[in-house]
């Protein structure tokens, strides 16, 4: 069975750092691409990051370019989102997701609150 | 950035009926598409991808179509468990999108 366990979420002040994990497991992680995939309180869902399976590309969204890095370790199975001058719009859960078309599997998520 | 609108923003059906959700891409992505069912609380959960093709375990009552700029998720007959919020999605270009999703009441 294909597990995507979040970590590393919480509240951090405007402008702060967080670094969200990703352990994965039940599947042959570097195989596949993957990505993070967010969701602002009540709203819909917004694509962040892709990176491929080696970990040699990776895309953006604008509203994160140049603050948000994605990384991988595949000799540990762990995804990582690194995220760097965070405002108030960053305040979402976010999932980290297999797949870098369509997505087949989701972790549970990982609340993100920027806040003062 | 492909721009991917839903309709309606809510459907109001009752169980045993049919239903059918709209998705519009505001260029072509082909048959790029997938499709998902979120419950609240939940995790997204994919149902169609490649604008037709059933995901693993997703019950026969769920068919999607079209290509282009323009497709359909039509739920054959809703169940209980159906009521959700539904987000189409295309993967033919990045950044990739969603729509803003449906909302699938109890009438």
């Amino acid at each position: 069975e294909v597990q995507l366990l979040e970590s590393g979420g919480g509240l951090v002040q405007p402008g702060g750092s967080l670094r969200l994990s990703c352990a994965a497991s039940g599947f042959t992680f570097s195989s596949y691409g993957m990505s993070w995939v967010r969701q602002a309180p009540g709203k819909g869902l917004e694509w962040v990051s892709r990176i491929d399976d080696s970990g040699g590309s990776t895309n953006y969204a604008d509203s994160v370019k140049g603050r948000i890095t994605i990384s991988r370790d595949n000799s540990k199975n762990t995804l990582h989102l690194q995220m760097n001058s965070l405002r108030a719009e960053d305040t979402a859960v976010y999932y980290c997701v297999r797949g870098w078309g369509w997505v087949d599997s989701w972790g549970q998520g990982s609340l993100v609150t920027v806040s003062s | 950035e492909i721009v991917m609108t839903q309709s309606p923003a809510t459907l109001s059906v009752s169980p045993g009926e049919r239903a059918t959700l709209s998705c519009r891409a505001s260029q072509s992505v082909s048959s790029n598409l997938a499709w998902y069912q979120q419950k609240p609380g939940q995790a997204p959960r994919l149902l169609i991808y490649g604008a037709s093709t059933r995901a693993t375990g997703i019950p026969g009552r769920f068919s999607g179509s079209g290509s282009g700029t323009e497709f359909t998720l039509t739920i054959s007959s809703l169940q209980s468990e159906d009521f959700a919020v539904y987000y189409c999605q295309q993967y033919n270009n990045w950044p990739r999108t969603f729509g803003q999703g449906t909302k699938v009441e109890i009438k």
